[in-house]
């Protein structure tokens, strides 16, 4: 059973292409994480949201806590995007539900 | 502010080998996490703590040990490693145990048992 499910598994993209990655959960949350991983590379925190959207450049995060779904957005998508996005839900404040990652490659 | 240190970033062990991969953060953090990442598994949880002297198992501990004597220091010990443990190591921490609270993330390990 997975708390957290993510599509697509793996993305394509031309650089300058709008992206959408999903997540869907099944557990009753208070905030859903997006994290980005570079290959070889650590892991960095996104975005934290509960509620509504948030922006940080090229990156929007959307949530629908009734429907248990959030999304991330990446507008005109560059080669330095491409990476392991990976949605992640708190159970405590140190623990998570982690999705299996969305490898993403855009090619110039 | 260095956030989350991991040492060393990449290791390679004999099976039978033990050894202690560090986890270090500056940030006064309670709650600190260990993770391992397999491919097509996503992370999973091997131990975690919520100050210094508390630590409980996560989804996978099996082969693994930790102990938190301090606030800011939080090892990972194999005991005898396993070609099974090969896999990227992670350590997490985060300020509080609420939900809506940030978790910063090492740069990982890199771990390989032959």
């Amino acid at each position: 059973k997975n708390e957290v499910e993510q599509s697509p598994q793996n993305l394509t993209a031309q650089e300058g292409e709008f992206i959408t990655i999903n997540c869907s959960y099944s557990v009753g949350i208070s905030a859903l994480h997006w994290l980005q991983q570079h290959p070889g590379g650590g892991i960095v925190s996104l975005f934290m949201l509960s509620s509504g959207k948030k922006k940080h450049g090229r990156l929007i995060a959307t949530i629908n806590i009734q429907e248990k779904h959030s999304s991330l957005h990446i507008t005109a998508s560059h080669p330095r995007d491409s990476a392991v996005y990976i949605c992640a839900v708190p159970f405590t404040g140190n623990q998570f539900y982690f999705g299996t990652g969305t490898s993403l490659t855009v090619i110039p | 502010n260095a956030g989350v240190t991991q040492t060393p970033k990449f290791q390679v062990l004999k099976t039978g080998q033990s050894m202690t991969l560090q986890c270090a953060q500056d940030m006064n953090h309670e709650y600190m996490s260990w993770y391992r990442q397999d491919p097509g598994m996503g992370l999973r949880l091997i131990h975690y703590s919520v100050g210094a002297g508390i630590t409980d198992q996560g989804e996978v501990p099996n082969g693994y040990n930790v102990s938190r004597s301090t606030t800011e220091d939080f090892p990972l010990r194999l005991l005898s490693a396993a070609p099974s443990q090969t896999s990227v190591y992670f350590c997490a921490s985060s300020y509080s145990y609420r939900l809506d609270t940030e978790a910063f993330f090492g740069q990982g390990t890199r771990l390989t048992v032959v």
